[in-house]
């Protein structure tokens, strides 16, 4: 069975540009996830769903950054305009409630120039 | 500051020997997961523990729950390198609340 999927693996950006990011959970999983992982802040989440309707997106740094979930399939977390300082790996995970376990994505690294 | 804090924050040994590492809040948690990651992945789920005081064992690796729900420790006996990677908690502060990660122990065991 496919794990979550994650795309791009690596992106490499100028700053200014738009960067998204893009996930398709597992296959009836109910919660979706996206992280932000660095070396100074360790694991940090960002958003959550449930059933594609946003739950709590307290970790959302700033209004440059926004996800979506159109349907129960695919979600995308968007960066507008991106800085050097949103470097970092993303990791979208899915998981069957929102206190179960996590699975996760091989993350999209993100270098912002 | 994190809500779990976990220790240490790095820790090289040499195969064969023990390792513990620590995951410690002033928080209550319904349940508290431990989580490992390897290089250029992301965290797989090791254990689940629930109960104040839980004891659980995977093959080498213990896993303790605090009794009052607050702390918990992951220790591992003759540590190989294939243990080696970044063990995180993560922890449930209310039944049905989302999970919060600690800040992760990176592990290195040495051939």
């Amino acid at each position: 069975d496919a794990g979550v999927i994650q795309s791009p693996r690596h992106e490499v950006t100028e700053m200014g540009q738009e960067v998204t990011l893009r996930c398709k959970p597992i296959s009836g999983h109910n919660s979706l996830f996206w992280y932000r992982q660095t070396m100074m802040r360790g694991l940090e989440l960002l958003i959550y769903f449930n059933n594609n309707v946003p739950i709590d997106d307290s970790g959302m740094p700033e209004d440059r950054f926004s996800a979506k979930m159109p349907n129960a399939s695919f979600s995308t977390l968007k960066i507008q305009p991106s800085e050097p300082r949103d470097s970092a790996v993303y990791f979208c995970a899915s998981s069957i409630t929102n206190t179960g376990e996590l699975f996760f994505g091989e993350g999209s690294r993100l270098t912002v120039l | 500051t994190q809500l779990l804090e976990q220790s240490p924050q790095f820790l090289s040994i040499q195969e064969g020997e023990n390792l513990t590492v620590y995951c410690n809040s002033s928080s209550v948690f319904s349940s508290l997961q431990w989580y490992r990651q390897e290089p250029g992945e992301g965290p797989v789920l090791l254990v689940t523990v629930v109960t104040g005081g839980e004891v659980k064992k995977l093959k080498r690796l213990t896993f303790q729950f605090g009794d009052a729900r607050k702390d918990s420790s992951l220790h591992i006996t003759a540590a190989q390198p294939g243990d080696t990677g970044l063990y995180l908690c993560a922890g449930e502060e209310a039944a049905g609340n989302k999970l919060t990660f600690g800040g992760g122990t990176r592990v290195l065991v040495k051939p």
